[in-house]
């Protein structure tokens, strides 16, 4: 059972709209948790990387929060841009640098 | 930062072939991992490339059927051997900071397996 679960699977939203992509996960402990955003066929780029007590991380339009205690993690994107239509996949760290990859959701940006 | 070049980008492969992905970094770095992102799935982690010394592979992989190498700190090297349709993947190259906490990934290699 994969240990990181996001939500959505996949969300299509109009351009300009807001909108929020969840991760649960249920490693513990942890190291720090990271969202990657991934265009068809190229590797992740990273947006923002959390450890444990942080509770908040913002990186222009993108902005994640976690909650340490319920083990969930969102990544709110505002004033969404046809660039945005991508997979956003959530990765805890265990340590050791060994990533656990959550299964992602598929962003559709629609003009 | 660091800079990760994989090569080759995309390829198209015949049943029974093996195809070695070269990953090449710009800076000397410690640590330097193979994953694989099968079509619609998460990306899972094959190895780990150690300088000097056999890489460390995850459960479900074994270095017969994935051979890396990493003759040094800047470069390594995926083979996927004996391939089948079912190999048909993104195989991405990733190298960590000295405190993990920055890791970057190449461009990935996506391989079609016909």
């Amino acid at each position: 059972k994969n240990q990181v679960e996001q939500s959505p699977q996949s969300l299509i939203i109009l351009e300009g709209k807001n909108c929020t992509l969840q991760c649960n996960y249920t490693v513990s402990p942890f190291s720090n948790l990271r969202w990657y955003k991934q265009d068809t066929g190229r590797g992740p780029v990273s947006l923002t990387i959390m450890t444990f007590s942080e509770n908040t991380k913002s990186n222009g339009r993108y902005t994640a929060t976690l909650d340490a205690d319920t083990k969930q993690s969102s990544l709110h994107i505002t004033a969404s841009q046809l660039s945005d239509s991508a997979s956003y996949i959530c990765v805890v760290n265990f340590g050791n640098e060994k990533l656990t990859f959550g299964t992602g959701t598929r962003l559709t940006i629609i003009p | 930062s660091a800079v990760i070049s994989q090569k080759p980008s995309r390829d198209i492969c015949q049943r029974g072939t093996s195809l070695t992905i070269q990953c090449q970094v710009d800076s000397q770095v410690t640590m330097m991992f193979w994953y694989r992102q099968q079509p619609g799935q998460s990306l899972t982690l094959i190895a780990t490339a150690n300088q000097g010394s056999e890489a460390t592979y995850e459960s479900g992989f074994v270095i017969d059927k994935f051979p890396i190498s990493r003759p040094n700190l800047t470069f390594s090297t995926l083979t996927v051997s004996n391939m089948s349709p079912e190999d048909s993947s993104i195989y991405l190259c990733s190298t960590a900071t000295s405190s993990g906490n920055t890791i970057y990934f190449g461009e990935g290699s996506w391989l079609t397996v016909v």
